[in-house]
């Protein structure tokens, strides 16, 4: 149990299909991650939110929609995608965005079909 | 663009050896070095770090080693258990910007 829990931990979803990751820290941790993990591939980091504030996008597919309503709680709204967006996407929450430990969930493994 | 590099993607070992694992890096401008170890149907957790003003950091049977000047790191494992067979991650971070990862190796020690 690492402090930071997403749901759900598994998703298969239509190429049509809206649907939302959760994300929930309870570390009192003010920076928040999304990671995408794909098969033999580094650990890619989508969004970076600091205090609430997103300051960091990297690059990521506008089918991929991000939200931080509060420092504990990060969700990431997924619509429209692709078969290649298969793949395990991981939340993490460190104490600033600086030189720390960030802390992971389990992650969500996702399949789209 | 592939800022951190770890070329090996599985080792095994015989438990009671050493595993050493290495991971290379091209931003010169990373400052701070972390390992994290990856179990199966779980997400990282943080395992040992380095600040780039050490060249070496110890904990327990874990040990990182940090050469700047070939952007190299390696986490020696000594003795090896079965129970550390998992993916390790090698992750790099610099001032005003935010951790990198490497792909990760999977190591697998034998009984």
């Amino acid at each position: 149990e690492t402090g930071v829990t997403q749901t759900p931990r598994h998703l298969v979803m239509g190429m049509t299909n809206k649907k939302s990751l959760k994300c929930e820290q309870h570390l009192g941790h003010n920076a928040m991650y999304w990671y995408k993990q794909s098969a033999k591939k580094p650990l890619e980091l989508m969004f970076v939110y600091n205090f609430k504030e997103q300051t960091e996008n990297n690059s990521v597919p506008s089918r991929f929609s991000p939200e931080c309503p509060n420092s504990s709680h990060l969700f990431l709204h997924l619509h429209t995608l692709q078969p290649e967006d298969s793949a395990l996407y991981l939340c993490a929450s460190s104490q600033g965005s600086l030189n720390t430990e960030a802390f992971f969930g389990q992650g969500t493994r996702l399949t789209v079909v | 663009d592939q800022q951190v590099k770890q070329n090996s993607p599985s080792l095994s070992v015989q438990e009671g050896r050493i595993s050493i694992l290495n991971c290379d890096y091209t931003n010169s401008m990373f400052d701070y070095f972390l390992w994290y170890k990856k179990y199966p149907a779980e997400g990282p957790t943080f395992l040992i770090s380095i600040s780039s003003i050490k060249d070496k950091n110890e904990d327990g049977r874990f040990t990182v080693f940090l050469n700047k000047s070939a952007k190299h790191l390696s986490l020696h494992i000594v003795p090896s258990q079965p129970g550390d067979s998992a993916v390790y991650f090698c992750a790099a971070s610099a001032k005003n910007n935010d951790m990198r990862f490497g792909a990760g190796t999977r190591l697998t020690v034998k009984p």
